[in-house]
């Protein structure tokens, strides 16, 4: 079975400092990969998928098999990105998705 | 306002008691969800639905029960059975495309049921 990891519960940084959130996964297959973000007071959304290879509110991830990893990365961290991210698996022709645990990231002023 | 719809915001309940939560959507979505969010354990799937009048078990089914009746209803109904139901519930749809990488899933706003 599928699952996906997040190390950190908890990620505090300085605005203008980079941020990584970690994400680990262990399936045997190709999956695909999600970050789902739920900023305070609104619902679960969807940030940015693998397959898009695309930078959404200058946050990026890259899925990197040998590793089995999807961490996402921005290069100067805004207040406003303090959320909860999850990190999500798919299996191909599958459409269930696997959550991790979560990190709550907080970027202080 | 369109998307998904869950009802009530809060909810609370007698042990012993059985209780539905409410999943409305309007976007036309084949497949919905139905998630419990735990502090420090992320999502944990609950029961899914790809069709009308079908749906699965996810990791955690134990104590729950649904139904899929219409394309745009996925209740969900916590019961006597379930050991902890005091928890944050989401539901989600998407549509079921078969392409996993494009199923974005859509989320509602959740339901928060207290058990006394």
């Amino acid at each position: 079975a599928q699952r996906v990891t997040q190390p950190e519960k908890l990620l505090s940084v300085f605005k203008g400092a980079p941020v990584e959130l970690k994400c680990n996964y262990s399936y045997s297959g190709s999956p695909e990969l999600f970050w789902y973000v739920q900023y305070s007071r609104q619902r679960l959304q969807l940030l940015l998928r693998h397959i898009s290879r695309e930078s959404i509110k200058g946050f990026t991830a890259d899925l990197n098999k040998g590793e089995t990893s999807f961490h996402l990365k921005k290069p100067f961290a805004q207040e406003e990105d303090s959320a909860m991210y999850y990190c999500a698996l798919s299996v191909p022709s599958g459409s269930r998705l696997t959550f991790g645990e979560g990190t709550q990231l907080t970027v202080n002023p | 306002d369109g998307g998904i719809t869950q009802s009530p915001k809060y909810l609370f309940r007698k042990e012993g008691q059985n209780v539905t939560l409410s999943c409305e959507q309007n976007l036309n979505h084949d497949a919905m969800y139905w998630y419990r969010q735990d502090p420090g354990q992320g999502l944990r799937l609950i029961y899914y639905s790809q069709i009308v009048n079908d749906f699965q078990k996810g990791d955690i089914a134990e104590g729950y029960s649904v139904s899929r009746e219409k394309k745009e209803s996925f209740p969900l109904t916590v019961t006597s059975a379930q050991k902890n139901p005091t928890a944050f519930y989401l539901c989600a749809s998407s549509i079921a495309t078969g392409l996993s990488s494009y199923n974005e899933q859509f989320f509602g706003p959740g339901t928060r049921l207290t058990v006394l």
